[in-house]
């Protein structure tokens, strides 16, 4: 366990819907990265933020949104959901920002888009 | 950008053979390496990182790795594998003159057979 958590486990949803996941880092950790693992792409960075700030992008598409929360929890909103976005998405969690620092990752969310 | 190559998507190995998985990175900067590992519906975990000093660095369950620079490689190892081993193994690297996001391979399934 990497104290990391993420909810739901699964989601099944139909192309065209919304749906939001939800991460909670480790405790006293200030960065948590979004990461998107799908069988064509592998593990694809999408974002991270630190103590509520977004710090770097990756290939996140404009469908797709993050925010962190005060008391540090993320949320991965995506919206307009296509058959494409089915994948795993996890997040992961880190103590700063910093180069080098060690990422812990969550359970990940299983996204299947019908 | 940076990327990362893994040479084997798929390698099979009987249990107490040796183990070495290929790993390549393209950037004109200095980086930190990664490996991490995927066990069956588990989540990622940190194998062994490499920021600076010896270039042989140890890590957990008996894993080595060894950052060649002029090779840009940074192969993972392990003498004797065993049938716990059977996972999925990934190399990310990190700039270290960039944000702390990591870039992974597309990893390499191992299958150790009892």
């Amino acid at each position: 366990d990497s104290g990391v958590t993420q909810t739901p486990k699964h989601l099944i949803t139909a192309t065209g819907q919304r749906v939001t996941l939800r991460c909670s880092p480790r405790s006293g950790d200030l960065s948590v990265y979004w990461y998107q693992q799908s069988l064509d792409q592998g593990l694809q960075f999408l974002i991270q933020y630190y103590n509520g700030e977004e710090r770097a992008k990756g290939n996140i598409l404009e469908r797709f949104s993050a925010q962190q929360f005060p008391d540090l929890h993320s949320e991965l909103n995506l919206s307009s959901l296509e058959l494409g976005d089915s994948a795993l998405y996890f997040c992961a969690s880190s103590v700063v920002s910093g180069v080098g620092n060690e990422q812990f990752f969550g359970p990940g969310t299983r996204l299947t888009v019908l | 950008a940076q990327s990362v190559s893994q040479h084997n998507h798929h390698v099979i190995l009987s249990e107490a053979a040796s183990l070495e998985l290929g790993c390549n990175y393209s950037y004109g900067g200095t980086v930190n390496l990664f490996w991490y590992v995927q066990y069956p519906g588990q989540h990622l975990q940190l194998l062994l990182k490499y920021f600076s000093g010896d270039p042989l660095v140890k890590g957990i369950k008996g894993f080595e790795a060894e950052f060649i620079k002029s090779k840009f490689s940074f192969n993972l190892r392990k003498p004797s594998v065993q049938w716990s081993d059977t996972a999925e193994y990934f190399c990310a690297v990190n700039p270290r003159d960039g944000y702390s996001t990591l870039t992974f391979g597309k990893g390499t399934m191992l299958l150790v057979s009892p």
